[in-house]
C-alpha cells in the first residue's frame, strides 16, 4: 500500500496568514494527489485535484503544487471558516489512502 | 446538483450486520464510480471500498475483505455496502463518494451515516 505521510498534524495560525501543509507519498503517485477540507461534523470537501487543479466553487486563496511524492498545499491568506482538518490523498492505485490529516486552528 | 442521501445506519452487536445504501441523484449514476469510506469516531480517513459505473470491478481494503460487499442498483440510482460480521473497531461513519473513473479524485460525498457496534 502507499502510505501518505502528512505534516504538520496541527498548525496554528491567524487570519490573513499565509498557510503551507505538506503531504509526501511512500512511492511515485506521478500528480494523482488529491486534498479535502474537513470542518468538524461535516464531510469531507474535495479542494484540490492533480495536485493543483481547483475544483470549481472552492476559492482562489487554495493551491496545490508537487508531483511524484511530494505535494504541497497553501492557503493564502486564512479566513476564520478555515479552520478544519485537511488531508491528502492518493488516487493513483487502490486502497486509496489518506493521510494522518493537518488540523488547523486559528 | 449533486445530492447523495444516505441511510442504513445505526446500532448493532458485534457478530451482526448491516447494510447501508447511497441514493443518487443530480448526475449520471451510471456512468461514475462510486466508493465508500469511514472514518472512525476522533480519527481519520480510512477507505473501504470501490466498484465501477456497471459494477463490473469492485475492489477493497484488505483488512475488509470477506466480511463487507459493495453492490449497485444503476436503474435505482443506488450505492450499497453489506456489512457483514461486524466488529467493535468497524464503529465509524460511513461516507458515500463520487468518483468519475479511476484516478480522479472523490468529488462529492454524502453526509454520512454513523454505524456503532456494540453489545
Amino acid at each position: 500500500d502507499i502510505q501518505m505521510t502528512q505534516s504538520p498534524s496541527s498548525l496554528s495560525a491567524s487570519v490573513g496568514d499565509r498557510v503551507t501543509i505538506t503531504c509526501r507519498a511512500s512511492q511515485n503517485i506521478h500528480t494523482y494527489l488529491n486534498w479535502y477540507r474537513q470542518t468538524p461534523g461535516k464531510a469531507p470537501q474535495l479542494l484540490i485535484y492533480s495536485a493543483s487543479s481547483l475544483q470549481s466553487g472552492v476559492p482562489s486563496r487554495f493551491s496545490g503544487s508537487g508531483s511524484g511524492a511530494h505535494f504541497t498545499l497553501t492557503i493564502s491568506s486564512l479566513q476564520p471558516e478555515d479552520l478544519a482538518t485537511y488531508y491528502c490523498q492518493q488516487s493513483s492505485m487502490t486502497p486509496y489512502t489518506f493521510g494522518q490529516g493537518t488540523k488547523l486552528e486559528i | 446538483e449533486v445530492d447523495l442521501v444516505q441511510s442504513g445506519g445505526g446500532l448493532v452487536k458485534p457478530g451482526g450486520s448491516l447494510r447501508l445504501s447511497c441514493s443518487a441523484s443530480g448526475f449520471p449514476f451510471s456512468s461514475f464510480a462510486m466508493n465508500w469510506v469511514r472514518q472512525a469516531p476522533g480519527k481519520g480517513l480510512e477507505w473501504v471500498s470501490y466498484i465501477t459505473h456497471n459494477g463490473g470491478t469492485v475492489r477493497y481494503a484488505e483488512s475488509l475483505k470477506g466480511r463487507f460487499t459493495i453492490s449497485r442498483d444503476n436503474a435505482k440510482n443506488s450505492l450499497y455496502l453489506q456489512m457483514n460480521s461486524l466488529r467493535a473497531e468497524d464503529t465509524a461513519v460511513y461516507y458515500c463518494a463520487t468518483q468519475f473513473s479511476e484516478y480522479y479524485p472523490l468529488a462529492n460525498w454524502g453526509p454520512g451515516t454513523l454505524v456503532t457496534v456494540s453489545s
